[in-house]
């Protein structure tokens, strides 16, 4: 595997379900991120880690909950979620500078019923 | 605070021909640019990005940017448009000078007819 891969690509749960996202980065890279995309909506960072330390949390219900256990993996835990969270979750992995591009993986299209 | 305006949400263009995708910026920090490109069903790819030095960026697939100060802006831009270049593109700029994390704008929907 290369780049960034996410699991599962599609997922549907219902709104009592517990699941998790998957996100590993084959790249070296120090930072990863969480985002949601939404259509009509700017893509929103959700969560930031930096050396495997939360370094931000944009104001997240905490029904999404983040989890780094090494710098390769990134895990998003969902539980209780809304109808409104259905969107794209895109996961992303930096060496981090500003002058770094963000590399993406393919997302997890995740419905709520 | 950083911003990035897209003003185009949508731009339909016939096959091989020219298109320019706009952006303008806001920034208070040492400006540094993205475009980055999603395909449909897959994540977003970065097309090309401007640090420093010449104005005119050239990028993956033909793309190429230029870097405007007195206007910020930096917009895309390609002479001749394939099928393939069907997709959603993002300007970006890092949201301050710390670490590393993005203000994206809202995207331009590229479609290219046959």
């Amino acid at each position: 595997e290369t780049g960034v891969t996410q699991t599962p690509r599609h997922l549907v749960m219902g709104m009592t379900n517990k699941k998790s996202l998957k996100c590993e980065q084959h790249l070296g890279h120090n930072a990863m991120y969480w985002y949601k995309q939404s259509a009509k909506k700017p893509l929103e960072l959700m969560f930031v880690y930096s050396l495997e330390e939360r370094v931000e949390n944009n104001s997240v219900p905490s029904r999404f909950s983040p989890e780094c256990p090494n710098s390769s993996h990134l895990f998003l835990h969902l539980h209780t979620l809304q109808p409104e969270d259905s969107a794209l979750y895109l996961c992303a992995s930096s060496q981090e500078s500003r002058s770094n591009e963000q590399y993406f993986g393919p997302g997890t299209r995740l419905t709520v019923t | 605070a950083q911003s990035v305006t897209q003003l185009d949400s949508q731009v339909p263009v016939f096959e091989e021909a020219p298109v320019e995708l706009r952006c303008n910026y806001s920034s208070s920090v040492s400006v540094y640019l993205f475009w980055y490109v999603q395909y449909p069903n897959q994540g977003l790819q970065l097309l090309l990005k401007y640090l420093s030095g010449s104005t005119l960026v050239k990028g993956i697939n033909g793309f190429e940017a230029e870097f405007n100060k007195s206007q910020t802006s930096f917009h895309l831009r390609k002479p001749s448009v394939h099928i393939s270049d069907t997709a959603e593109y993002f300007c970006a700029v890092p949201r301050d000078n710390y670490g590393q994390n993005f203000v994206f704008g809202p995207g331009t929907r590229l479609s290219v007819l046959p």
